[in-house]
């Protein structure tokens, strides 16, 4: 079965630091696209950062130069290392398997990890 | 901000059909997909490249496109379909996606 289970997420204190993980069965990180999209509460949805299965990373304005994402080939697993936290960082984090047809979309989502920034 | 603009809200009573549009500069050239997000869960894709539904998604659930609008239409609504409903575009020559501010569908 192709699942993403994330884990990491918790209430970290404004600039600190937190690393989010995605678990994959079913596929291989390494072989797709992978994706971290992120939800405020009551808001919508937010890319956050992007892996191309080259490795070429991406990364939303509000994040760059903080967030840090890397995959690991041999526990199968997506990252996202998130540094100098603020408090509009407060989300749930979702990481997400783009798959591409005409266009790309997001196929397989986790579940999500709820990040807390507080003040 | 969103890129892509839809309504915040839709309301519908119980078997009437709901429409929710997603607007933005040049979508018209770019395929759309939608999500279904209930309470606490993550969004589920209910219609991709504009059109095509994937597996075990009801044909109630269909997907649309003229000029610079998309819209989702529920047919037959019911009361299970309450959800925040979001879009959203990725054309393969761009590096990541634009999502909707997205819509919350209620049913009266």
């Amino acid at each position: 079965e192709v699942q993403l289970v994330e884990s990491g997420g918790g209430l970290i204190q404004r600039g600190g630091s937190l690393r989010l993980s995605c678990a994959a069965s079913g596929f291989s990180v390494s072989g797709h696209y992978m994706t971290w999209v992120r939800q405020a509460p009551g808001k919508g949805l937010e890319w956050v950062s992007v892996m191309q299965s080259g490795g070429s990373t991406y990364y939303a304005d509000s994040v760059k130069g903080r967030f840090t994402i890397s995959r690991d080939t041999s526990n199968n697993t997506l990252y996202l290392q998130m540094n100098s936290l603020r408090v509009e960082d407060t989300a749930v984090y979702y990481c997400a398997r783009p798959f591409s047809g005409w266009a790309f979309y997001m196929d397989v989502w986790g579940k999500g990890s709820t990040v807390t920034v507080a003040s | 901000s969103s890129v892509l603009t839809q309504p915040p809200s839709v309301s519908v009573a119980p078997g009437q059909t709901a429409r929710i549009t997603c607007g933005g500069n040049n979508i018209g050239s770019k395929s759309v997909h939608w999500y279904q997000q209930k309470p606490g869960q993550a969004p589920v894709v209910v219609v991709y490249d504009d059109s095509d539904r994937p597996s075990g998604i009801p044909e109630r659930f269909s997907g649309s496109h003229s000029g610079n609008t998309a819209t989702l239409t529920i047919s037959r609504v019911e009361a299970g379909d309450e959800a925040d409903y979001h879009c959203q575009v990725w054309e393969i020559s761009s590096v990541h996606p634009e999502f909707g501010g997205g819509t919350k569908l209620t049913v009266l």
